[in-house]
């Protein structure tokens, strides 16, 4: 069971906006820079965010990352069929000394 | 281009050890950590632990302790991860990712993952 809690899924029409919570504690989020990670079945995961809001080159602006205390959250905007997939934030936990992820949430486009 | 390409898919018994490698390219080997991770069948991804190729210092996650093995062959950028006394609940995708600067923080993210190695543990 992860220390990182994610709901399991979110849905919205084509053009819309979702937002994935991504709750912790004291010991992982507040503390550590947050990643987020997409991941399609079938593929190797893909870095969407790191250190909380930075995009890597390549990643469109659609995607953002804000962190608040011991949440993060992950916007995704102008939603398309593309971004369907499951999402994982991810950080380092300093008390259980290991990277830890979240439960994952599943983006479905309606 | 950066690139990880790990080894192909592996069918074990139980008790059984596997080994999967991770052949890196496109980049200074030597200074970007690498980790593993795996994803079991319906299941989320769990971080298994890391190795700086540079000076061999790994660190696994609990439950990994005692039972797996990450080392590195520097002259052939290439990571490898050894998991003994195999159960079915080891059957699982592995992947290896690298950390995305160099001497990153423990919370580092990854930006660079290989394709994946399916292993399938049955009797």
């Amino acid at each position: 069971q992860s220390v990182l809690t994610q709901p399991p899924s979110v849905s919205a029409a084509p053009g819309q906006k979702v937002s994935v919570s991504c709750s912790g504690n004291s010991s992982n989020i507040g503390n550590n820079y947050v990643s987020w990670y997409q991941h399609l079945p079938g593929t190797a995961p893909k870095l969407l965010i790191y250190d909380n809001n930075k995009r890597p080159s390549g990643i469109p602006d659609r995607f953002s990352g804000s962190k608040s205390g011991t949440s993060a959250t992950l916007g995704i905007t102008g939603l398309q069929t593309g971004d369907e997939a499951d999402y994982y934030c991810g950080t380092w936990d300093s008390s259980l000394s290991a990277y830890v992820f979240g439960t994952g949430t599943k983006v479905t486009v309606l | 281009q950066v690139h990880l390409v790990q080894s192909g898919a592996e069918v074990k018994k139980p008790g059984a050890s596997m080994k999967v490698s991770c052949k890196a390219s496109g980049y200074n080997f030597v200074t970007y950590g690498i980790n593993w991770v795996r994803q079991a069948p319906g299941q989320g991804l769990e971080w298994m632990g890391w190795i700086i190729p540079y000076n061999g210092i790994s660190n696994c996650a609990q439950k990994f302790q005692g039972r797996v093995t990450m080392t590195t062959d520097t002259s052939t950028t290439t990571a490898y991860m050894e998991l003994r006394s195999l159960t079915s609940d080891d059957t699982a995708v592995y992947y290896c990712a690298k950390h995305r600067a160099v001497v990153g923080g423990t919370d580092d993210a990854f930006d660079v993952w290989g394709q994946g190695t399916m292993v399938t543990v049955f009797s």
